[in-house]
């Protein structure tokens, strides 16, 4: 059962790039990776998945390496609100493993 | 536009009542999830279904029942209210389960229920 590990919480300026480390040290090979935004008393939301290598859509980046244990969600020049927790979350096929990691909190200062 | 709404929004119970938290969505999405959210622990999966008449146990299900009847609903039973179960309840869903073919995990979060066992 993958169990995830995500550091307590990180802080950052507005317009710099801000790296998320998330560690799932026992993913099973058929388990995607995916992460989740979430702002005070809302549902969280998602932001990306990847299996492998590198995907990027038009918010983040995400960055798996060749053996899978870990993941890194990248946000390019932060702003104010992106203050938040962000969750990984990796999955299994249907849904099989299900496991959040307990969530980064970032704060991004002016 | 499709949505999943929980209702009620906030609940305060006593120790030892059944109470129901709804769950409804409109996106015709076949698997739905109940989460609870505790500071320290973060989300939780208590129960999940890939549709209807489909339930399974997820991390934490002691003390909690889900029932599938229809695509839409799946109502979070909590049989025998304890102070132990005081959390925010979130309900989610989403349309892909895996498989061969590739697809997004994506699931959509309600905006949860703040439960106060008292």
């Amino acid at each position: 059962l993958a169990k995830t590990t995500q550091p307590i919480s990180m802080d950052s300026y507005e317009g710099q790039e801000v790296n998320i480390t998330c560690s799932h040290n026992n993913i099973a090979t058929n388990d995607y990776i995916t992460w989740y935004q979430q702002f005070p008393s809302q549902g969280p939301r998602f932001i990306i998945q990847g299996y492998k290598t590198k995907v990027t859509n038009e918010v983040a980046s995400l960055f798996i390496p060749a053996d899978r244990k870990s993941s890194t969600l990248s946000l390019p020049r932060v702003s104010l609100s992106d203050t938040a927790v962000y969750y990984c979350l990796v999955v299994g096929v249907r849904y099989s493993t299900l496991t959040f990691g307990k969530g980064t909190m970032l704060l991004v200062s002016p | 536009d499709a949505e999943i709404t929980q209702s009620p929004r906030h609940k305060i119970t006593e120790t030892g009542r059944q109470v129901t938290l709804a769950c409804h969505q409109t996106w015709n999405h076949n698997n739905m999830f109940w989460y609870r959210q505790d500071l320290g622990h973060g989300l939780r999966l208590i129960h999940y279904s890939y549709g209807v008449q489909d339930t399974n146990k997820g991390e934490v299900s002691d003390g909690y029942s889900v029932s599938r009847s229809n695509t839409e609903d799946l109502p979070l039973t909590l049989e025998s209210a304890a102070s132990s179960q005081t959390s925010v309840y979130f309900c989610a869903s989403s349309e892909f389960a895996g498989g061969v073919a590739a697809g997004s995990y994506e699931q959509y979060f309600g905006p949860g229920t703040r439960l106060t066992v008292t």
